[in-house]
């Protein structure tokens, strides 16, 4: 079946300016994602939902980030003003469900460039 | 909070040889430690993982052991191919919260 989708693939902004990416997880995935990778390190944890909810927004590096998640299944993580050193690879990934079994599957990303 | 470290953060060997990676993490309540790769421009993959009632896990080529005294974990491949030539991360859970921690990656190169 179909995996993790996100969009765009890659995103190109002017520093100052709002973003929205936006995640697709599998059909049927309660569990939703978000991380960030700059370039050559590791993922840092964002944020994750729970159906529509995020208990916790601990991870957000600024107020400038937000997530939601309607219905259950699409995401959007919204940047807001932004600025250089948000540019990076914005990963979605998703799981059956947060209490398991575990697994989580990725997405390709959104390579962001805040110019 | 979980902090996960990786080691080494480059590994070159020769095809047919062993590579190992291994990873440290520091709460004693993390429970699930998988391992992903991930290509270049792609998201990272599930490849091998552990839950903590278990010491070893093994599939084909690849193994991962866990160490829950010493809170550490590995990843083994064997009869490396060029096709595994990639970056692997590793990753720890905290049984009751439900963030994964990631550790820095290790870029795994293959030479035929």
């Amino acid at each position: 079946g179909a995996g993790v989708s996100q969009s765009p693939s890659n995103k190109v902004t002017e520093k100052g300016k709002d973003v929205e990416l936006r995640c697709d997880p599998i059909s049927g995935h309660t569990a939703l994602y978000w991380y960030r990778q700059s370039l050559g390190q590791g993922l840092e944890f964002l944020i994750y939902f729970q159906g529509n909810s995020a208990p916790d927004k601990s991870g957000l590096p600024s107020d400038r980030f937000s997530a939601e998640r309607t219905g259950g299944s699409v995401s959007t993580l919204t940047i807001q003003r932004t600025q250089q050193e948000d540019s990076a690879v914005y990963l979605c990934a998703s799981s059956l469900a947060l209490a398991g079994p575990y697994e989580q599957y990725f997405g390709p990303g959104t390579r962001l460039t805040v110019t | 909070g979980e902090n996960v470290e990786q080691h080494p953060s480059t590994l070159s060997v020769q095809e047919g040889d062993s590579a190992v990676i291994k990873c440290t993490y520091s709460d004693s309540a993390s429970n699930y430690f998988p391992w992903y790769k991930q290509e270049l421009g792609k998201g990272p993959q599930l490849i091998i993982d552990i839950r903590s009632n278990v010491g070893e896990k093994k599939d084909q080529r690849i193994a991962v052991t866990l160490n829950k005294t010493a809170k550490h974990f590995s990843l083994h491949i064997t009869e490396t191919q060029p096709e595994d030539s990639a970056v692997y991360f590793c990753a720890a859970r905290h049984q009751n919260n439900n963030d994964m921690r990631f550790g820095a990656g290790t870029r795994l190169t293959v030479k035929p």
